[in-house]
């Protein structure tokens, strides 16, 4: 069973690069989400969708941006890469919201680095 | 708004040992609780969840209590096993907004010693 998976797996960026952090799942989730998880802070959360063509604002938006054309695919994109960027990316998703029996499913990560 | 605060760790222990990781919370509605376990190498995982007061959620052997009057969701285990070893973190959603989002503390990594 795939569930949610992320590529790449590992990444260096150079200073004002660009890259897409690409995230899939095959569970015919509405739910996707994309997490930052720095040391010692816990996962901070970027941005998220409840469905294909809908897109909200997390907590630290700055710097990124998605799209959710399809129900599958929740990419992440990051314009001009900067050192504060430098972390491991997480991509969830749930069937809906989590105030039943609903579970988020996390994909193995992505740790990018940028120097 | 809304947050969680876990203990801080690193945690190590002997096997067989109890082990508690303390967890309380701030939000603006009446959330769900969650506990998620991070393997080496792997995404997170659901472990348990509670989703009203009293409730106890309950999952390989980890037991949580949702304590409304303490506004906690402490994770206790009786006897952990070297398997145990993980990063543990706490969340919530919060109705008030629409439960669509998971905030987390910062994890607990603990460490299980033979």
């Amino acid at each position: 069973n795939a569930g949610v998976t992320q590529t790449p797996k590992f990444r260096i960026l150079k200073i004002g690069q660009s890259m897409t952090l690409q995230c899939a799942q095959d569970m015919n989730h509405n739910y996707m989400y994309w997490y930052r998880q720095d040391p010692g802070m816990g996962l901070k959360l970027i941005y998220y969708s409840v469905g294909a063509g809908i897109t909200d604002k997390g907590e630290v938006p700055n710097g990124y941006n998605v799209s959710r054309s399809t129900t599958e695919d929740f990419p992440l994109r990051l314009e001009l890469a900067a050192p504060s960027q430098t972390s491991v990316y997480f991509c969830a998703s749930s069937y809906g919201g989590f105030e039943g029996r609903t579970e988020a499913f996390f994909g193995q990560g992505t740790r990018l680095t940028v120097v | 708004g809304d947050s969680v605060t876990q203990m801080e760790g690193p945690v190590t222990l002997s096997e067989e040992a109890f082990l508690t990781i303390n967890c309380t919370y701030t939000a603006t509605g009446y959330p769900s609780l969650f506990w998620y376990v991070q393997y080496p190498g792997e995404g997170l995982q659901l472990l348990l969840k509670a989703t009203k007061a009293d409730d106890k959620g309950s999952n390989k052997g980890f037991e949580a209590t949702y304590r409304k009057e303490t506004t906690s969701f402490h994770l206790e285990k009786g006897s952990v096993q070297v398997s145990d070893s993980a990063v543990y973190f706490c969340a919530l959603s919060d109705p008030n907004f629409g439960n669509e989002k998971l905030t987390f503390g910062t994890g607990t990594r603990l460490t299980i010693i033979p």
